[in-house]
């Protein structure tokens, strides 16, 4: 079975400051990972996606992932925040024999600090 | 291309009323997904289509709830004798293509079940 831990439930930075946002996953093949951003009362939006080849995955608004397979984590990045930045971050993952669903993390909910 | 719509954003209804809910994907986009998120949490799968036809339901789909795509467009999901335990975000995705792909959320439809 397939699943996605995120071990930060809420993170506070301060503006200009970087941000790690964790993603650990759980899948038999090679995953298809993802990362969308959810603003309050809205839909999700795609950051970036992973599906092969190079590790680091450059994304919208700044935002880059790195693929470690050794530690099956799919960790989001940013070297400086912006106040609109503050949202709620979901991890995902997909692919394979269960090619039609992804699997979501319970997310992180990032403040950020003037 | 106007992204994914969903019909209506938010609805309260009492408990044992039967509910519809409609989603129209991005035009060109032969898969459907649907998901529901409750607070604090990430979303979760329930259903998705490949053009007309149901190819995954989860186990989260009691015998209540129904989904259609019937001309492999626009999709219903119908809650029957709803429950307070649905109120939650009912969220509709699409992608384009065979195996996995980036999916593209609509804004949801909150349900509030009193």
């Amino acid at each position: 079975a397939q699943s996605v831990t995120q071990p930060d439930i809420h993170i506070t930075v301060s503006e200009g400051a970087s941000l790690e946002l964790r993603c650990n996953y759980s899948y038999g093949a090679t995953p298809y990972l993802f990362w969308y951003v959810q603003s309050p009362g809205q839909g999700l939006q795609l950051l970036l996606k992973y599906f092969s080849g190079d590790t680091l995955v450059q994304g919208i608004k700044g935002f880059e992932a790195e693929f470690k397979r050794s530690q099956s984590s799919f960790n989001l990045r940013k070297p400086s925040v912006h106040w609109s930045d503050a949202a709620e971050y979901f991890c995902a993952v997909g692919g394979g024999t269960n090619a039609g669903k992804s699997t979501f993390g319970d997310g992180t909910t990032l403040t950020v600090k003037p | 291309d106007t992204g994914v719509s969903q019909d209506p954003r938010h609805k309260i209804t009492k408990r044992g009323q039967n509910v519809t809910f409609r989603c129209d994907p991005i035009s060109e986009h032969n898969r459907l997904y649907w998901y529901r998120q409750t607070l604090g949490q990430g979303p979760e799968f329930l259903t998705y289509f490949q053009n007309e036809a149901q190819l995954e339901k989860s186990r989260l789909l009691s015998d209540r709830f129904s989904a259609e795509r019937p001309k492999g467009s626009f999709s219903t999901l119908e809650i029957q004798r709803t429950e307070q335990g649905d109120s939650a975000m009912y969220l509709c995705a699409s992608s384009f293509g065979q195996g996995h792909h980036e999916q593209y959320f609509g804004p949801g439809t909150r349900l509030t079940v009193t």
